[in-house]
């Protein structure tokens, strides 16, 4: 057990919903990152928050949103959702705001679009 | 475009041999990397990383080697072990990562008996 813990583990709607992933950060992380892998990609990274404030934006979509609340934990927004948008959704903690000691990831929720 | 470039999708090596992991990447802004270890259905874990101001880093059997006048990183397991069969990535970052991690997609390692 990493510390991360991400919920729901797996995830299966229909195409034009909208869905949400939570995560929980270790304890002490105040930093919460947000990656997607797809099928044979590496992990693409979607966005950072840094103690309930939005820190970096990576490669998001507009129909994506995330937000990081008082008590740390953070949940990842898809919305109009498409069948591309099928992935793996990664979670990852850290104390500060780099990672020069790597992060800490979840375990994902794959996230399947029929 | 892709930043980091793991070219070998998979890798098979003998129990106590070598396993050289390899990774090239394009961005010369890029001043940190580290390498991730993801066994099925769990998150990638940290496993070693290097700083561009070093040139070789290690941790037990784990030696990162990193060429930048190449754009070049490799990750050397001696001697290689079962526990050590899953996917490893690549990963990179500039100025301390507060924008994130590129990663590569990642080298199926295979270590046979």
């Amino acid at each position: 057990d990493s510390g991360v813990t991400q919920t729901p583990k797996h995830l299966i709607t229909a195409t034009g919903q909208r869905v949400t992933l939570r995560c929980s950060p270790r304890s002490g992380d105040l930093s919460v990152y947000w990656y997607q892998q797809s099928l044979d990609q590496g992990l693409q990274f979607l966005i950072q928050y840094y103690n309930g404030e939005e820190r970096a934006k990576g490669n998001i979509l507009e129909r994506f949103s995330a937000q990081q609340f008082p008590d740390l934990h953070s949940e990842l927004n898809l919305s109009s959702l498409e069948l591309g948008d099928s992935a793996l959704y990664f979670c990852a903690s850290s104390a500060g705001t780099g990672n020069l000691y790597g992060y800490t990831f979840g375990s994902g929720t794959r996230l399947t679009v029929v | 475009d892709q930043q980091v470039k793991q070219n070998s999708p998979s890798l098979s090596v003998q129990e106590g041999r070598i396993s050289i992991l390899n990774c090239d990447y394009t961005n010369s802004m890029f001043d940190y990397f580290l390498w991730y270890k993801k066994y099925p259905a769990e998150g990638p874990t940290f496993l070693i990383s290097i700083s561009s101001i070093k040139d070789k880093n290690e941790d037990g059997r784990f030696t990162v080697f990193l060429n930048k006048s190449a754009k070049h990183l490799s990750l050397h397991i001696v001697p290689s072990q079962p526990g050590d069969s899953a996917v490893y990535f690549c990963a990179a970052s500039v100025g301390g990562g507060a924008d994130g991690l590129t990663f590569g997609k990642g080298t199926h390692l295979i270590i046979q008996p």
